[in-house]
């Protein structure tokens, strides 16, 4: 079984300019996360989809941030423009919605610099 | 709201020495407790989980008991390897409600031979 994947796994662009980070869950997963880790301090919650269906967008930390899932599949996340504080590694992870406690399943991430 | 608090690291030591890496935590109710591990240039892979008091949870060597009293859910490896080099990050989650995983700051492992 593939396992979560993301793409690119590094990104360097200037400020003002427009980033999409992909990612793919596992095959048959309906729930789907964004974290970020920014300046190595914790890993912080984004939002949560379920199939298709923004469940939880909380973390978004602004309207720069704009998250999908087309056709309950993979997802993007397009960050428009950039700004230097947006730098730092973008999780995603999925989980099966009948599987308690919710184990979630991490792709290797996508490394983020903003210069 | 929820919070986890881990040790500040890094934590260095001597190959085959033993392991305990602090977490505890704030969450209203009874929370599902994780430990992941990201290893250098890979993502975060899933290392143990507790459900419910006094579980626990075991992998690799590794263990940890959920522990409602203290709130704590402290990670031990009674030898570690220098394969066990990673970053280590405690994290939490609700069966009910909001099923974000709320982490802690992470703690570097540093094992040398």
């Amino acid at each position: 079984e593939a396992g979560v994947t993301q793409f690119p796994s590094h990104s360097v662009i200037e400020k003002g300019q427009t980033v999409t980070l992909r990612c793919d869950p596992i095959s048959g997963h309906d729930n789907l996360y964004w974290y970020r880790r920014v300046m190595g301090k914790e890993i912080k919650f984004l939002l949560h989809f379920v199939k298709e269906s923004k469940q939880d967008e909380s973390g978004m930390p602004n309207n720069r941030f704009l998250a999908e899932r087309t056709g309950g599949t993979y997802s993007t996340l397009k960050v428009q423009p950039a700004e230097l504080e947006d730098s730092g590694v973008y999780f995603c992870a999925s989980s099966q919605d009948d599987r308690g406690p919710y184990e979630q399943y991490f792709g290797p991430g996508t490394r983020l610099t903003v210069t | 709201g929820d919070s986890v608090t881990q040790m500040e690291g890094p934590v260095t030591l001597s190959e085959e020495a033993f392991l305990t890496i602090n977490c505890t935590y704030t969450a209203t109710g009874y929370p599902s407790l994780f430990w992941y591990v990201q290893y250098p240039g890979e993502g975060l892979q899933l290392l143990l989980k507790a459900t419910k008091a006094d579980d626990k949870g075991s992998n690799k060597g590794f263990e940890a008991t959920y522990r409602k009293e203290t709130t704590s859910f402290h990670l031990e490896k009674g030898s570690v390897q220098v394969s066990d080099s990673a970053v280590y990050f405690c994290a939490l989650n609700r069966l009910q409600g909001r099923r974000a995983l709320t982490f802690g700051s992470g703690t570097r492992l540093q094992v040398q031979p």
